[in-house]
């Protein structure tokens, strides 16, 4: 079984929607990630969190809110999604000191 | 703009061939950190290296750090199609709270 789980894995919908990308982790860290993907851009950091109660922007948080619903769960919402949210997001987990983030397999989100 | 920039965008080579890639970036940094995304999947952590520390092996990978030049490079040796992939450095700032900012990504063909 999968440390980080992203669902949906793909998700196609349109203007305006509301949509929630959800994320569950089994490896007990309390820092968790969400970053977004587009061609020729890298990952970019959208929000993060290092426990329960503490929520930070990332260099791209607008248009985009997160709730941290237990340590093991972290969801990404679009409130009302426009077509340049277009993108592969990504999920991810880190525990304390100098350790590596583990990633999900991510969402691939199209917005007609 | 991004901290982390890597060189060249694109490697082909033969299997059997070693693959270096480059990275530059430009503050101080905690620790340099690459990892390796399979096509359709997140992102694997490869290795990390420490701003103390100049060089660092695992496996067939081979990882230096330069801070008086900013840069780092990831060698794979005796390349495998398997290999085939994209590969991104990512920086963790000094006395950041942890958060990782990525470069653009080297995308890497190993030729059977």
């Amino acid at each position: 079984d999968a440390d980080v789980t992203q669902t949906p894995r793909n998700r196609i919908t349109k203007t305006g929607k509301r949509i929630m990308l959800e994320c569950s982790q089994t490896k007990g860290h309390d820092r968790m990630y969400w970053y977004r993907q587009d061609p020729g851009l890298g990952l970019r950091l959208i929000y993060y969190s290092f426990d329960v109660k503490d929520i930070n922007k990332g260099e791209i948080s607008d248009g985009y809110s997160v709730s941290r619903q237990a340590q093991a769960k972290f969801s990404l919402s679009l409130e009302s999604a426009i077509p340049n949210q277009t993108a592969l997001y990504f999920c991810a987990t880190r525990g304390q000191g100098n350790q590596p983030q583990h990633f999900g397999d991510g969402t691939r989100l199209s917005i007609l | 703009s991004q901290q982390g920039e890597e060189d060249p965008q694109a490697l082909s080579i033969q299997e059997g061939e070693n693959a270096t890639m480059n990275c530059s970036y430009k503050t101080s940094i905690n620790n340099l950190q690459w990892y390796r995304q399979n096509s359709g999947r997140g992102l694997v952590h490869l290795i990390l290296i420490r701003s103390n520390e100049r060089e660092k092996h695992s496996g067939r990978l081979r990882v230096t750090l330069d801070t008086s030049k900013k840069s780092s490079s990831l060698l794979i040796t005796a390349s495998r199609a398997a290999d085939t992939a994209s590969y991104f450095c990512a920086t963790a700032l000094t006395g950041a709270n942890s958060k990782l900012t990525f470069g653009k990504g080297i995308t890497l063909s190993v030729r059977p």
